[in-house]
């Protein structure tokens, strides 16, 4: 059984141009969390996701960023315009939201983002 | 505002020396605590899972306790090793239905040295 996977594992960008984040979940695993990491600083929750439903995105900045978990496919995080402190690692967790754990998280092995 | 605090930043230790990381977090609702060790590059691995009720979990020579009157915990590694170098990050979880909502602190780097 995989476990969860992101991709791609690192990304450059120019200033304004746009991050395309990829995540897919565990097998069998429904739900879909994003968190950033910033240098030096300690994991930050962004946004939680069901299938084809965005449940919590109370961490997301307002402009700029999106995400998505579609029926088929893996979880999405967009980032528009990238400026240079969007640099960080962002991971992905998921978990099977029913049943034995239901909302324990297994985390993926994190996008770095690099803004130049 | 719901708050993990952990101590030391960071430590280095000698192979074979045992050390204790410490956690306070002002969290609520308070589901459970784990402690997790993530590797540069990597993701967090969880290590410990504690409930409310608990006040001592091990994993081989790793030890958490919780302390949940006075919102403490600790992680004591003995026996350290090389591989033991890494960040390690005390989490506090509240449950909502099926969801949970992590709490992270900026973790407590350790490096083991010869």
């Amino acid at each position: 059984n995989a476990g969860v996977m992101q991709n791609p594992r690192h990304l450059v960008r120019r200033r304004g141009q746009e991050a395309r984040l990829r995540c897919s979940p565990m097998k069998g695993h429904s739900h879909v969390y994003w968190y950033r990491q910033l240098p030096e600083e300690g994991l930050k929750f962004m946004v939680y996701l069901q299938k084809e439903n965005i449940i919590d995105e109370s961490g997301m900045p307002k402009e700029r960023f999106s995400a998505e978990f579609p029926k088929e496919g893996p979880s999405i995080l967009r980032i528009q315009q990238v400026v240079r402190g969007d640099s960080a690692a962002y991971f992905c967790a998921s978990s099977p939201g029913q049943g034995q754990g239901a909302y324990e998280q297994y985390f993926g092995p994190g996008t770095r983002l690099t803004v130049t | 505002k719901n708050q993990v605090e952990q101590s030391p930043q960071s430590l280095i230790i000698l192979e074979g020396k045992n050390c204790t990381l410490q956690c306070n977090y002002t969290v609520s609702p308070f589901s459970n605590l784990r402690w997790y060790k993530q590797d540069t590059g990597r993701g967090p691995v969880s290590l410990t899972i504690m409930t409310f009720s608990e006040n001592t979990k091990s994993n081989g020579r790793y030890t958490a306790t919780l302390d949940a009157d006075t919102k403490q915990s600790s992680l004591h590694i003995t026996a350290s090793q090389l591989s033991d170098s890494a960040s390690y990050i005390c989490v506090v979880i509240a449950l909502t239905g099926t969801a949970s909502k992590l709490t992270f602190g900026t973790g407590t780097r350790l490096q083991v040295t010869l």
